[in-house]
């Protein structure tokens, strides 16, 4: 198995709900990473988790709360977004040591309304 | 946080002529990548470029890298309508860090 698959494809969700998206791979990876990326803007960086532990938070408000329950899955929990957060969320994963393409899911479309 | 800039932003091209792409960067990097992202959708990893290397190639694809002028350039021969897509470079730094630059937007018209 050599893909990044996430769950839902597309989430509409209301600014009071409480939601999550959900990231898995069977790649044997130990570093996992959500990006966000708004349209015609490249990806950001927004968390990083490396064995399982987070490594990065690149300054992310709080209403997005990551998980890695363990080194296949990766969960971000969404909880009263706001408009502007509507983004393309990207997970990706690699090999923690270096000198290798990370592999990308397909994302999840997510509008806040 | 943002590590690179590509130019040109967007570039358009008849199929069969070649399209070069610049990206640079602004700290000390372990690699290189370059990535294809189609409809805004999931990206694709090309090609990769450790900092030790000057040059790379994979099919149609040539990169090249100066760490001295810390920037890289993707060159697609020969292209093809399919190749319209926005190109994107990433760094790969200590720490599981791997931020991308702002992204070239290519059209390959047939």
């Amino acid at each position: 198995d050599t893909e990044v698959t996430q769950t839902p494809k597309h989430l509409v969700m209301g600014m009071t709900n409480k939601k999550s998206l959900k990231c898995e791979q069977h790649m044997g990876h130990r570093a996992m990473y959500w990006y966000k990326q708004k349209a015609k803007k490249p990806p950001e960086l927004m968390f990083v988790y490396s064995y399982e532990k987070l490594s990065i938070n690149e300054s992310v408000p709080s209403r997005f709360s990551p998980e890695c329950p363990n080194s296949s899955l990766l969960n971000l929990h969404l909880h009263a977004l706001q408009p502007e957060d509507s983004a393309l969320y990207l997970c990706a994963s690699s090999p923690y040591s270096s000198g290798y393409g990370y592999t990308f899911g397909s994302g999840t479309r997510l509008t806040v309304v | 946080s943002q590590q690179g800039e590509e130019d040109p932003q967007a570039l358009s091209i008849q199929e069969g002529e070649n399209a070069t792409m610049n990206c640079s960067y602004k700290t000390s990097i372990n690699n290189l990548q370059w990535y294809r992202q189609n409809s805004g959708r999931g990206l694709v990893h090309l090609i990769l470029i450790r900092s030790n290397e000057r040059e790379k190639h994979s099919g149609r694809l040539r990169v090249t890298l100066d760490t001295s002028k810390k920037s890289s350039s993707l060159l697609i021969t020969a292209s093809r309508a399919a190749d319209t897509a926005s190109y994107f470079c990433a760094t790969d730094a200590f720490g599981n860090q791997f931020y991308f630059g702002t992204g070239t937007s290519l059209t390959v018209i047939p």
